[in-house]
């Protein structure tokens, strides 16, 4: 079954601790995308990868980092969590195709930083 | 910054009715998506327009793109309470690399 895997779905942590969100897609996609969704603000950009050591910012990427060593996982580093970064967070993948694709989404990870 | 603005931010309406939402947007593109999402739940794709293309039909949607305006509209006919969720616009910029940019969402909630 063609799913794009988050985890974990919900974590609470505290101010300053390190955390990952892990993402995998089994669709062979080349692009990947990380959102983070907060009431009245719709979907925002973090960061997005367009192919395998290829990353670059979206609109909100302050506080996180990302990588993508392997063209099915594109985790989501938070070095120093911020209470400010609670928010349920979405990993998107996109095959490449002609630009005219649909996008995947993972089933979101709601974080809570205390 | 947001692309795809949604109008209304909240819908309610009777089943059978049928819904209208609005997505307004700022750049030129390469096509439109619209997205649905049940509450807390991920987002799933549900129908795509191409710039060229004027107006689109899926089932009991309708979507129409007017490039003029940069505006589209997505039209759920009959709805049934199950449609209730929230509806998002994406755009898909020309010459950009960033992918898909998301709206704000309108709120549907559809009354048996």
């Amino acid at each position: 079954e063609a799913q794009v895997t988050q985890n974990p779905r919900y974590l609470i942590t505290v101010t300053g601790k390190k955390l990952t969100v892990t993402c995998s897609q089994n669709m062979n996609h080349e692009y990947m995308s990380w959102y983070r969704q907060d009431p009245g603000l719709g979907l925002r950009q973090i960061y997005y990868s367009m192919n395998v050591e290829v990353t670059d910012k979206g609109d909100v990427p302050e506080g996180y980092k990302v990588s993508r060593k392997e063209k099915r996982n594109f985790p989501l580093i938070l070095e120093s969590p911020s209470p400010n970064q609670t928010s349920l967070y979405f990993c998107a993948s996109r095959d490449r195709g002609r630009g005219v694709t649909e996008a995947f989404f993972g089933q979101g990870t709601r974080l809570t930083v205390v | 910054s947001q692309q795809g603005e949604e109008d209304p931010q909240a819908l309610s309406i009777q089943e059978g009715e049928n819904a209208t939402m609005n997505c307004s947007y700022k750049t030129s593109i390469n096509n439109l998506q619209w997205y649905r999402q049940n509450s807390g739940r991920g987002l799933v794709h549900l129908i795509l327009i191409r710039s060229n293309e004027r107006e689109k039909h899926s089932g009991r949607l309708r979507v129409t793109l007017d490039t003029s305006k940069k505006s589209s509209s997505l039209l759920i006919t009959a709805s049934r309470a199950a449609d209730t969720a929230s509806y998002f616009c994406a755009t898909d910029a020309r010459g950009s690399a960033r992918q898909l940019t998301f709206g704000s969402g309108t709120q549907l909630t559809v009354l048996p």
